[in-house]
């Protein structure tokens, strides 16, 4: 596989349920980043891990909660999550110092 | 705090009809400007870095421009397969700042 893989690609979960999210990448990558995009609106930053450490939590509520166990692969855990955070998370990856990010497809969030 | 702006929100082209797209932006340092494209249900696709004002990077049927304060995504004679929601985003250090994208529909 090649670039940045991304499961599921869609996840319909209940507010009490516990999820998780996965990403893996391809690329010999050692950033790795989770996006939200809603409709409309710009992309919004959630968690950025450069060499395996979190270096950024931007402000993200503690029912979203990332994992990165080593420099290829990204987790985001889910739990009791609220209607609003339907969307699509995205995820990706980059050489750190060097900003050009490379994107999986995302998976589509839809809280019941 | 880093701000991008897009304009317009959506564009309209007959296949054909060259066009540009606007990327304005403020930022302490920049250290790049990225476009990508993205089609629905799909990330998106990384398609050019400029650094510094006066830089123009090409690729196919789109042509990339950067000044101080903006830069330009040019489509000539865009085809029907280049529509597709084009974002632009700034970094001055490890993070990517976005704009909310520009939809461009071109019809056969």
């Amino acid at each position: 596989e090649t670039g940045v893989t991304q499961t599921p690609r869609h996840l319909v979960m209940g507010m009490t349920n516990k999820k998780s999210l996965k990403c893996e990448q391809h690329l010999g990558h050692n950033a790795m980043y989770w996006y939200k995009q809603s409709a409309k609106k710009p992309l919004e930053l959630m968690f950025v891990y450069s060499l395996e450490e979190r270096v950024e939590n931007n402000s993200v509520p503690s029912r979203f909660s990332p994992e990165c166990p080593n420099s290829s692969h990204l987790f985001l855990h889910l739990h009791t999550l609220q209607p609003e955070d339907s969307a699509l998370y995205l995820c990706a990856s980059s050489q750190v110092g060097y900003g050009a990010q490379h994107f999986g497809d995302g998976t589509r969030l839809s809280i019941l | 705090e880093d701000q991008v702006t897009q304009s317009p929100e959506a564009l309209r082209l007959q296949e054909g009809e060259s066009s540009s797209l606007n990327c304005s932006y403020t930022v302490s340092g920049l250290r790049g400007l990225f476009w990508y494209r993205q089609d629905p249900g799909k990330g998106p696709e990384f398609l050019f870095t400029l650094y510094s004002a006066g830089e123009e990077k090409e690729k196919e049927r789109l042509k990339a421009t950067l000044t101080k304060k903006e830069s330009f995504l040019h489509i000539t004679a865009p085809k029907p397969e280049d529509s597709a929601t084009y974002l632009c985003a700034v970094s001055d250090d490890y993070k990517l700042s976005f704009g909310a994208g520009t939809t461009v529909t071109v019809r056969a």
